[in-house]
């Protein structure tokens, strides 16, 4: 199992939108729709911002979206603002297996 | 308010085993909905999920780490445990304990939806 494929880095200018992608296959992200999102700051435990796809858990901001099609996820962030400047993980359910992605660098600029 | 909290050294040496406890407050681990799971992140670099357990014993592993990880719980002190066997500096890494949400009748695990703070460990002589 490999893991899933995210971008590298990302920037977007406070009140802009930004859109992270991440790249799965049939096994995993396109055949379960068990996609999660992860906001991690430095020297900090990854939150969780998006789950099974598309919901937010209470108390995370409606400028976090998720949506999927086929087997790429996409998180997005509108309306960017300083404090979102971080790593951005997704995850799926692979199978009785958890994938991460490699990481998304947020850079609000 | 659920809290997850990893203890264990700080500092192993190679070829031996790395051991950690983690304690759930706020909350039972014997939860019918939850597994409960181990997430490493070297230093500098992304997550990786190392295996999951429910309170009755049964347990999920990532492949690449099955033959050398061991997880278990203990119910009655509301704790999990790793072990991590023959250890390199590959193993060098913060280690997260998690509440592993779980789907359906056959317990698909989907997401971490509380985090401890994370022990750093060190393998090294």
């Amino acid at each position: 199992q490999s893991a899933l494929t995210q971008p590298a880095s990302v920037s977007g200018s406070p009140g802009q939108s930004i859109t992270i992608s991440c790249t799965g296959t049939s096994s995993d992200v396109g055949g379960y729709d068990y996609v999660s999102w992860y906001q991690q700051h430095p020297g900090k435990a990854p939150k969780l911002m998006i789950f099974d796809v598309n919901n937010r858990p209470s108390g995370v901001s409606a400028r976090f979206s998720g949506s999927k099609s086929g087997s790429t996820a996409s998180l997005t962030i509108s309306g960017l603002q300083a404090e979102d400047e971080a790593t951005y993980y997704c995850s799926s359910y692979a199978s009785s297996s958890t994938l991460f992605g490699g990481g998304t660098k947020l850079t609000v600029l | 308010q659920l809290q997850l909290q990893e203890s264990g050294p700080g500092l192993v040496k190679p070829s031996e085993t790395l051991s950690l406890t983690c304690t759930v407050s706020g909350g039972s681990i014997s939860s019918s909905t939850y597994y409960w799971g181990w997430i490493r992140q070297p230093p500098g670099k992304g997550l990786e999920w190392i295996g999951s357990i429910y309170y009755s014993g049964g347990t999920y592993y990532n492949p690449s780490l099955k033959s050398r990880v061991t997880i278990s719980v203990d119910t009655s002190k509301n704790q999990l445990s790793l072990k991590l066997i023959s250890v390199t500096a590959a193993d060098t890494a913060v280690y997260y304990c998690a509440r592993h949400r779980a789907r359906g009748l056959n317990m698909m695990l989907v997401y971490f939806d509380a985090w401890g703070q994370g022990t750093l460990v060190t393998v090294s002589s």
